[in-house]
């Protein structure tokens, strides 16, 4: 079984310029999470969708960040405009039915200059 | 607002002897709990979980404990084996948090040959 698939893998940008994550889930895994990990931090929730639908966005810094779901599968987070504070790990998690588990891609380290 | 704290950044053990890694909580709200095991450049991958219906839940080599009226579990590995060396993390879900989970800081356990 394939896992959560992320790309790219590491994006360096300057302050102030956008930059996308994009995530595909394991296959029939219908919630989808991103997490900001800043370095010396556990993950931080910022979105959370239940197919296409946003469950839990509490934490996501809506005047810069974006996340959509489009057709339940593959989800995007954008961030526009960068800051610096924005340099993390952003990591995309899926959830199959009313298992606990939650399954990790290798996850989008940015670097904000 | 830190509610899951791992209080020890990192951890050092001979190979072979029991490592033994704390969490604590501060939400009694809390009704199960995650290990995550996270390697370099990969995202974190599930270890073992606990209900907090139970105090212990065991698999293989790996041990979870639950003290509910002290709000505090541990992850027991024993016996430590050098690819035990990575960095812990312990999650927890609120009744009402929407299989949001609460991350602690982690732990960076290193087994010692």
């Amino acid at each position: 079984e394939a896992g959560v698939a992320q790309s790219p893998r590491y994006k360096i940008i300057e302050k102030r310029q956008s930059v996308a994550f994009w995530c595909n889930p394991i296959s029939g895994h219908a919630t989808l999470y991103w997490y900001q990990q800043i370095l010396g931090q556990g993950p931080k929730l910022l979105i959370q969708f239940q197919n296409n639908g946003v469950v839990d966005d509490s934490q996501l810094p809506k005047d810069r960040f974006s996340a959509e779901r489009l057709k339940g599968v593959d989800s995007t987070l954008k961030i526009q405009p960068a800051k610096l504070e924005d340099s993390a790990v952003y990591l995309c998690a899926s959830r199959v039915g009313n298992q606990e588990t939650q399954y990790f891609g290798p996850g989008t380290r940015l670097l904000v200059l | 607002d830190q509610q899951v704290k791992q209080n020890s950044p990192s951890l050092s053990v001979q190979e072979g002897r029991i490592s033994i890694l704390n969490c604590d909580y501060t939400n009694s709200m809390f009704d199960y709990f995650l290990w995550y095991k996270k390697y370099p450049a990969e995202g974190p991958t599930f270890l073992i979980s606990i209900s907090s219906i139970k105090d212990k839940n065991e698999d293989g080599r790996f041990t979870v404990f639950l003290n509910k009226s002290a709000k505090h579990l541990s992850l027991h590995i024993v016996p430590s084996q050098p690819g035990d060396s990575a960095v812990y993390f312990c999650a927890a879900r609120g009744i009402q948090g929407a299989q949001k989970l609460v991350f602690g800081q982690g732990t960076r356990l290193t087994i010692n040959p």
